[in-house]
């Protein structure tokens, strides 16, 4: 079983819209989770970081974690054609020094 | 300063070439990343450097050989490498020690390697 499971899309929102994407995981001892966005071609970069249960807001970006369910979620509002990128989920688990583990990655394209 | 300066940023080798991947990280961060990163995959990971010492290399062949010299630098030196290690080679550091299990990491901006 991997660590980390999200869809791997495409994903495709028209601008406006509220794009959401997903992500399993299946180690109860993970801790900490991360968002990153990555266009093609280019790094990863770190968008948004949730480790307690519920929501954490960030401009347009929501961030979900449901520590029971093991799901948490990024909720991208008011998408824009700038957001179309490669959205990965990483977890972060203590018991194994802090190592990442990252999911497939989910493609998002906002259509203008 | 909140990045991590990776050199080059392009590289073409031959088989038979020997150059090095350049990291650098001046935010006091006391771990350190080698990720290798295939089109449309995510990124892999292939060595972990913390506190200046090996903790992880995930079974990655010997032509690939790390090294950290200080708490702010980090290499990559290549050897006799195939045309299948092409790829993006992304340097990332992260803090160590309490409360270090709720930062991301910070990538560097990556180098693409072609080996010809």
């Amino acid at each position: 079983q991997k660590e980390v499971e999200q869809n791997s899309g495409p994903l495709s929102v028209p601008e406006g819209a509220i794009a959401s994407l997903n992500c399993t995981y299946s180690d109860r001892g993970s801790q900490s989770f991360f968002w990153y966005r990555q266009y093609s071609g280019k790094s990863p970069e770190l968008i948004m970081s949730i480790y307690s249960n519920g929501d954490k807001e960030d401009g347009r970006f929501t961030a979900q974690l449901n520590k029971a369910s093991q799901y948490v979620s990024l909720l991208i509002r008011d998408s824009q054609p700038s957001d179309s990128a490669t959205y990965l989920c990483a977890v972060k688990k203590w018991a194994t020094g802090n190592q990442f583990y990252f999911g497939t990655g989910t493609s998002l394209t906002v259509i203008p | 300063d909140t990045e991590v300066t990776q050199t080059p940023k392009h590289l073409v080798m031959g088989m038979t070439n020997k150059k090095s991947l350049k990291c650098e990280q001046h935010m006091g961060h006391r771990a350190m990343y080698w990720y290798k990163q295939k089109a449309k995959k995510p990124p892999e990971l292939m060595f972990v450097y913390s506190y200046e010492k090996l903790s992880i290399n995930e079974s990655v062949p010997s032509r690939f050989s790390p090294e950290c010299p200080n708490s702010s630098l980090l290499n990559l030196h290549l050897h006799a490498l195939q045309p299948e290690d092409s790829a993006l080679y992304l340097c990332a550091s992260s803090p160590r020690g309490e409360g270090a299990q709720n930062y991301g990491y910070t990538f560097g901006s990556g180098t693409r390697l072609t080996v010809v």
